[in-house]
């Protein structure tokens, strides 16, 4: 079945250390993509988007996405996390026109990602 | 975060009662949909509604039925509902739905459990 995949469940880092999420998806075509997060307690957010043009997404709060074509990825990077961080990650994807999941997103199971202080 | 909205933030409801979930939204959207959050699960779609009129229903049991009166409100209605059902419901609304390329604004969610 047609997928979006997040290999990390759970992250663990110390503040200051360097973050990358994995999100792999298997649509072909052109698919939309989405990175979602959700504070402890807080609604979903947008963290960032890709729709076209430059791969290398930037979003807030320092956070950036790079979208692999040939890889079916869209992984999320942070240079340097902070404890403030701590949340749920969700990758996300509308996947091509034509197919039967137009126009909806479709999740991954989301990584909790936990940061020391 | 005011944008979409949900009430009530915790519901506790035995298997044979009735309840609604609402969702309101400020942002002049013209779609609404539902989704389930379980734990270790992804946010599964339940149903959209695109200008009122219902667009997707993804195979969901008849204990929840939806209501969408106008574009700024969504209801879920709960009858005979099961232990499994015990989720986070969440809310969300874009522009519009179909394109493919609106970005959905989420509500905190409503955490029901079923008894």
């Amino acid at each position: 079945a047609q997928s979006v995949s997040q290999h990390n469940h759970h992250v663990i880092l110390s503040e200051a250390a360097s973050l990358e999420l994995g999100c792999n998806y298997s649509y072909g075509g052109t698919v939309n993509l989405f990175w979602y997060v959700q504070y402890p307690g807080q609604h979903l957010q947008l963290l960032l988007k890709y729709f076209s043009g430059d791969p290398l997404v930037k979003g807030i709060k320092g956070f950036e996405a790079e979208f692999i074509k040939s890889k079916f990825s869209f992984n999320l990077r942070k240079p340097s996390v902070q404890w403030s961080d701590t949340a749920e990650y969700f990758c996300a994807v509308n996947p091509p026109r034509g197919s039967s999941n137009t126009g909806k997103l479709i999740f991954g199971q989301g990584t909790t990602l936990q940061v020391k202080p | 975060e005011t944008g979409v909205t949900q009430t009530p933030r915790h519901l506790v409801m035995g298997m044979t009662n009735k309840k609604s979930l609402k969702c309101e939204q400020h942002l002049g959207h013209n779609a609404m949909y539902w989704y389930k959050q379980s734990a270790k699960k992804p946010l599964e779609l339940m149903f959209v509604y695109n200008f009122k009129e219902q667009t997707e229903n993804n195979s969901v049991p008849s204990r929840f039925s939806p209501e969408c009166p106008n574009s700024s409100h969504l209801f879920l209605h709960l009858h005979t509902l099961q232990p499994e059902d015990s989720a986070l419901y969440l809310c969300a609304s874009s522009q519009a739905s179909g394109g493919g390329a609106d970005t959905q604004y989420f509500g905190p969610g409503t955490r029901l459990t079923v008894l």
